[in-house]
Order: C-alpha cells, then sequence, then structure tokens
C-alpha cells in the first residue's frame, strides 16, 4: 500500500532554514508528480508547491517562490522541501501527498504530516 | 489566479439529512475539481475527483456534480463519521489552490 512519511520538522527561528523530507513506498515513486500541502494551527489547506515525476518541472504558490524549493530524489524514492527565510506564517503541518495519475494532479494519497514551529 | 469560494463554511444538520456544500471558481476550471474529507484531528482523504467520480472505497452516499465554475458536494443521507471539514480543490494548473473548506456537524 501507498505509505508517505514526512520527516524534519520542528520549532525553528524567524529568517532560519528547515529542510523537509518525505520517504516514500508502496509504488513506483519515479513515475509520480509529488506535492506539499501546509495547514496553520486551526485553518485550512494550502496547496505550497509540486514537482514533476522527473524533477524537470516545479510550481509554487506565491507566499514561498523565492524561499522553498521542492527536489526529490527517484533513487532514494524521497521527496523534500528546503524552506529558507521562515517567517512565523509558515508555521504549519506541512503534509507530503502524491498526485492521482500521470497529468492528474489531484492529491490522492497524503503522509501525517510534520509540524513547523517559527518562533523566537 | 483563479480563486476557489465555498459555501456555507459551516453547517449542522440531523443524520439522514441531504447535505449540499457548494465550490465556485472564479474562471472555468472544466472538471478538474477534487473534493476532500479531513476528519477531526485525521489526514486529508481524497473523495471525489473530476468533479464527480468518486474515489475507490469512498461510500456512495457521497456525490460530486458541476463543470466549469460551479460544483456541489452532496452527501444523500449524513451519517456521524460523516462529521468533518470539506474542502474543494482546483487541479487544471498551478496553483492548485483550495476552497477555504466547509465544516459539517450533526445537530
Amino acid at each position: 500500500q501507498v505509505q508517505l512519511v514526512e520527516s524534519g520538522g520542528g520549532v525553528v527561528q524567524p529568517g532560519r532554514s528547515l529542510r523537509l523530507s518525505c520517504a516514500a513506498s508502496g509504488f513506483t515513486f519515479s513515475t509520480y508528480a509529488m506535492h506539499w500541502v501546509r495547514q496553520a494551527p486551526g485553518k485550512g489547506l494550502e496547496w505550497v508547491a509540486i514537482i514533476s515525476y522527473d524533477g524537470s518541472s516545479e510550481y509554487y504558490t506565491e507566499s514561498v517562490k523565492g524561499r522553498f524549493t521542492i527536489s526529490r530524489d527517484n533513487s532514494k524514492n524521497t521527496l523534500y522541501l528546503q524552506m529558507n527565510s521562515l517567517r512565523a506564517e509558515d508555521t504549519a503541518v506541512y503534509y507530503c501527498a502524491r498526485a492521482r495519475a500521470p497529468f492528474d494532479f489531484c492529491l490522492d494519497s497524503w503522509g501525517q504530516g510534520t509540524l513547523v514551529t517559527v518562533s523566537s | 489566479d483563479i480563486q476557489m469560494t465555498q459555501s456555507p463554511s459551516s453547517l449542522s444538520a440531523s443524520v439522514g439529512d441531504r447535505v449540499t456544500i457548494t465550490c465556485r471558481a472564479s474562471q472555468g476550471i472544466s472538471n478538474f475539481l477534487a473534493w476532500y474529507q479531513q476528519k477531526p484531528g485525521k489526514v486529508p482523504k481524497l473523495l471525489i475527483y473530476a468533479a464527480s467520480t468518486l474515489q475507490s472505497g469512498v461510500p456512495s452516499r457521497f456525490s460530486g456534480s458541476g463543470s466549469g465554475t460551479d460544483f456541489t458536494l452532496t452527501i444523500s443521507s449524513l451519517q456521524p463519521e460523516d462529521v468533518a471539514s470539506y474542502y474543494c480543490q482546483k487541479y487544471n494548473s498551478a496553483p492548485f489552490t483550495f476552497g477555504p473548506g466547509t465544516k459539517v456537524d450533526i445537530k
């Protein structure tokens, strides 16, 4: 079965960096686009970024452009989110999720999430 | 960018009631619309994709309709286990924006 396990969350000071990882198993990781989605405490879902199956294309929500970088290592079945210049408003649970099919970008499998808290 | 809105923001209904949630896109998105359910403290779950296709394993009391800019999620007979927040999402192109959510409770 599909399994996505995020790691790397924690408490970080404003302006600092953090890298999240998402280990994938149970499917052929290299053939699926992957997303990051976040949810601030008590708030709704916010789509953050997507990367194509081969890493050749990336897209971001406006508020993280230039600060966050999504990447993947298909040899390690792992998705990453490098977060730089973190702000208090980046505090959220970060989920990785799989796109349902090639060229079908709805999210059919989600990890359990990892909490990022940006605070001094 | 295309904006997504949902109504109502919350609702309370009785067990067995028919519940309808509306999602609107600020521009046409064809049928690239998904619905997700998030129960309290849990991970979001895909319910419906392509506006009206039920994801495998989802009870048949859930249904979706619409195309272009206006979409609906219907629960034909509300059950206690349906207490959750429901989100629509456009996925025709980036950014893959979610709606603000609708919280469903039992009266």
